[in-house]
């Protein structure tokens, strides 16, 4: 779906470094979502968002940060990067207004930490 | 919070048989499940959902049951293609929040 693109696609980085993953949507969705995948894990949420003012944590936020900086974009930092953050991570949107809560992909970004 | 186990985790099929996934969820208060499809290399996509209200939800060749007291769903694939090859991940959520909780994922080949 080329309405949620996701920047970098690929990262190669080493232990300690700041990285910053970004998302951007023209779907003029509310909800922004980031997950990582890892083999035989499926998809964990990370953070998500409702609007511009509002981030909540998911499941598995330790070591992550995001920002809002407008509907139709949102950032996931990795402060301090670990080789166990190396993952394939996904940023998703869906409606608020919508009665379905299909949640739209981005293309992913793979993420190697050394 | 909810938990969702979702098996098997590898299935191969020869072509035109049905392939059949199962996930189970921990929390009762769940009403949303939704089934997604990841290609090799590709973004997850929805392909079929179901609300706790409905007990079967059909589209072409594909469907999904819920069973509400048993608190399992399963997705079920007839005919299947060498184009359904993908993963399949199951997920539930509370219409509250739409979060999303993701099972592990099932791998089907399609061997034609």
């Amino acid at each position: 779906d080329a309405d949620v693109t996701q920047t970098p696609r690929n990262r190669i980085t080493k232990t300690g470094k700041r990285i910053m993953l970004e998302c951007s949507q023209t779907k003029g969705h509310d909800r922004m979502y980031w997950y990582r995948q890892d083999p035989g894990l499926g998809l964990r949420l990370i953070y998500y968002s409702f609007d511009v003012k509002d981030i909540n944590k998911g499941e598995i936020s330790d070591g992550y940060s995001v920002s809002r900086q407008a509907q139709a974009k949102f950032s996931l930092s990795l402060e301090s990067a670990i080789p166990n953050q190396t993952a394939l991570y996904f940023c998703a949107t869906s409606d608020l207004g919508q009665s379905t809560d299909t949640q739209y992909f981005g293309p992913g970004t793979r993420l190697t930490v050394l | 919070g909810e938990n969702v186990e979702q098996h098997p985790s590898t299935l191969s099929v020869q072509e035109g048989d049905s392939a059949v996934i199962k996930c189970t969820y921990s929390d009762s208060a769940s009403n949303y499940f939704p089934w997604y499809k990841q290609e090799l290399g590709k973004r997850p996509q929805l392909i079929i959902d179901i609300r706790s209200n409905v007990g079967e939800k059909k589209d072409q060749r594909i469907a999904v049951t819920l069973n509400k007291t048993a608190k399992h769903f399963s997705l079920h694939i007839t005919e299947t293609q060498p184009e359904d090859s993908a993963v399949y991940f199951c997920a539930a959520s509370k219409s509250d929040g739409n979060k999303l909780v993701f099972g592990a994922g099932t791998i089907l080949r399609v061997k034609s």
